[in-house]
């Protein structure tokens, strides 16, 4: 079958840096994407990996290892909007997008 | 770049009605359009995924007499939950993939791109 882990929830303190983890597995791999939900809200696009290494976009980075299944998204410079539930999601063989539950993230100040 | 649009973002109506959803896409074209539906501290579910002019392909376990999916052009897609009950309270979610790369701010093509949700409750 098919799976994505992310850790259920995560607290962190505002300032501080968080890397939220994602494992997968999938039928095939086709792209690696995290998005970031407020509470009562859609998800917005955050970031795309689909080769292995690091990818900046200002405070939020993204890392992709293909051969481990593994991928995290780090937070730096934590603000309290940033308080949010962040989902991990893959593209499988077929460009099916599998989602993961997402984690939850915590900031106190 | 890349809005997408649902009207209505909260609707209340009484058992045995039926509930239409608009999702637009405001300045960009889709290729697809998905449907999706959250509970509570759940993660995303896809229902069904729409493309222009053809029929919906729906998920295991969806009922496609109960969820009619209309794609009418490549910026509107619609989502009726027809004699809805209690059970069908969640929340809504669409999202559209762009027909073509190169908006402002976006990701890859593969990218899709939400609307901000109908909440919908059936008393």
């Amino acid at each position: 079958g098919q799976n994505i882990d992310q850790p259920t929830e995560m607290t962190a303190t505002e300032g501080a840096i968080v890397q939220i983890n994602c494992t997968y597995q999938t039928s095939g791999f086709n792209g690696l994407f995290w998005y970031q939900q407020h509470a009562g809200e859609a998800p917005t696009f955050l970031s795309y990996n689909v080769l292995d290494g690091l990818e900046e976009k200002g405070r939020f980075s993204s890392f992709l290892s293909r051969s481990k299944g593994y991928s995290y998204l780090l937070l730096k410079e934590l603000q309290m909007k940033d308080s949010a539930s962040y989902l991990c999601a893959v593209f499988d063989s077929n460009y099916q997008l599998i989602w993961g539950a997402g984690t939850k993230l915590i900031i106190k100040p | 770049g890349a809005v997408v649009s649902q009207h209505p973002s909260r609707v209340i109506c009484k058992s045995g009605t039926s509930v239409k959803i608009e999702c637009r896409s405001l300045d960009f074209q889709a290729t697809t359009m998905f449907w999706y539906r959250q509970f509570p501290k759940q993660s995303l579910m896809l229902m069904a995924t729409s493309n222009e002019g053809s029929k919906a392909t729906y998920e295991q376990g969806v009922e496609k007499d109960k969820f009619l999916i209309n794609h009418a052009s490549l910026t509107l897609s619609t989502l009726t939950v027809t004699s809805a009950h209690p059970e069908d309270s969640s929340f809504y979610i669409c999202s559209a993939r762009p027909l073509r790369i190169g908006l402002a701010g976006a990701g890859p093509r593969e990218t899709q791109y939400f609307g901000p949700g109908t909440r919908l409750l059936v008393l």
